[in-house]
């Protein structure tokens, strides 16, 4: 069983429309996680829930609301989708939101805008 | 300057060769993470560490909090051990995690 799982794994589509990305995670964690890895491959952090709320919100246009319906769901949507957007996005989770436990990742959601 | 700094971008080496990969980090942090990206994009924890060090098969990971540096040390490396080598930082104050640029190594046979 997959422990944090994506969908879809890959997505091209194209400017101005809206997608969304899902994550799962079933392994109980209290917080789920979004990062982008933009196309130099570094990791950004985008978002953090804990226990359905949101705790990290990083300076992230507001075209990306996260929802999450609860702990074991974070996912992403995005509105009016632009070239930049073109990513690999992550999601992960881990046992509580102040760094005590490791982080498990999904596979990523690599995203083509076109 | 980035938050997080790894040295050196780029490494190659032949296989069977001790391998270190630093990170400095210039925040106070909970943790430090050790992650390893291979070339198909999925992301594994390696590391997760506050204090001293720890040991997982051939991999050692280090931390020294009072000069805010960390290590990742691969005995004996392997082929198989090629791929991105990441490490972040959760801030002590907003646990957000920052995340080094990544070291790139190459293990060749």
């Amino acid at each position: 069983d997959t422990a944090v799982s994506q969908t879809p794994k890959y997505l091209v589509t194209q400017m101005g429309n809206d997608k969304s990305i899902k994550c799962e995670q079933n392994l109980g964690h209290d917080t789920m996680y979004w990062y982008k890895q933009d196309s130099k491959k570094f990791l950004k952090i985008m978002f953090s829930y804990n226990n359905k709320e949101l705790i990290i919100n990083e300076t992230v246009p507001n075209r990306f609301s996260p929802k999450s319906p609860d702990k074991a769901h974070l996912n992403l949507h995005i509105n009016s989708l632009e070239l930049g957007d073109s990513a690999v996005y992550f999601c992960a989770s881990s046992q509580d939101g102040a760094g005590a436990n490791v982080l498990t990742f999904g596979a990523g959601s690599r995203l083509t805008v076109l | 300057k980035n938050e997080v700094e790894q040295s050196p971008q780029n490494l190659t080496a032949q296989e069977g060769e001790f391998i270190t990969i630093n990170c400095s980090y210039s925040v106070g942090i909970s943790a430090l993470h050790w992650l390893q990206q291979h070339p198909g994009g999925g992301i594994v924890s390696l590391f997760m560490l506050s204090s001293g060090k720890k040991k997982h098969g051939r991999l050692i990971a280090t931390i020294n909090i009072q000069e805010k540096h960390s290590s990742l040390h691969i005995t004996a490396s392997h082929p198989r051990d090629s791929a991105v080598y990441i490490c972040a930082v959760r801030s002590r104050s907003n646990y957000k995690l920052t995340f080094g640029k990544g070291t790139l190594l190459t293990v060749n046979p």
